[in-house]
């Protein structure tokens, strides 16, 4: 049981290129999110996926894209890529509801240069 | 507005002593959840308790209690017995039950970084 996994762990881009930040939850949960963290800042919602089939975006979501390929799967994408993004990704999962405890992966640390 | 406001960017405690992490939020819902998480230098993100709106007591796990005060929309979290292992970022979220851009994501703090010394 691997909870919820990101790939890649690191990754560095120069600006203009483009990349996908992969993740997936074995935990059958319904909704799933990215985040991103910088410092100073907590974490703030890039975009929310609340069932398979819907997204939404959060409160930062420019410059992002995001495909829910199945219930497992919640995929981030940077289609021209600015130090701006330069920031810790994480993605997480949980049920619906209000008690429902969201589950983090390990994160991606992404440099833009 | 900030939902959710951590006024302690820093904190210190010595080893075995109690710490309380400050955290307000601002809600017009009446039904919404409350969470700390703690952050390691390591970067993963850990679960550490929840209070619910409508939960007349405190919450506990083991040395960790959240200090919930419902009218003046504050849910403190308390570490008794500081470790050495406690420091860390904290993070206070929450989450409301009515539909809103977030859906039911999490609103989180800016966070408070604990040093424990020895």
């Amino acid at each position: 049981n691997a909870g919820v996994t990101q790939t890649p762990k690191f990754q560095v881009l120069k600006t203009g290129q483009s990349m996908t930040l992969q993740c997936a939850q074995d935990m059958n949960h319904n909704s799933m999110y990215w985040y991103r963290q910088d410092p100073g800042m907590g974490l703030r919602l890039i975009y929310y996926s609340a069932s398979e089939g819907t997204t939404d975006k959060g409160e930062v979501p420019n410059g992002y894209n995001v495909s829910r390929l199945n219930k497992r799967e919640f995929s981030l994408r940077l289609e021209s890529a600015a130090p701006s993004q330069t920031s810790v990704y994480f993605c997480a999962s949980s049920d619906p509801g209000l008690v429902s405890e969201q589950y983090f992966g390990p994160g991606t640390r992404l440099t833009v240069t | 507005a900030q939902k959710i406001t951590q006024t302690q960017p820093g904190m210190f405690v010595q080893e075995k002593e109690a710490v309380t992490l400050d955290c307000t939020y601002d809600t017009s819902d009446q039904s919404y959840g409350l969470f700390w998480y703690k952050q390691p230098s390591s970067g993963e993100m850990i679960f550490l308790i929840y209070q619910g709106s409508y939960d007349e007591q405190n919450a506990t796990e083991g040395r960790y209690s959240l200090n919930f005060q419902k009218a003046r929309k504050s849910a403190n979290l308390v570490i008794s017995a500081s470790q050495l292992g406690d420091s860390a970022m904290y993070f206070c979220a929450m989450r409301e039950a009515v539909f809103n851009q977030a859906g039911t994501a999490l609103i989180f703090g800016k966070g408070t970084t604990l040093s424990v010394s020895s």
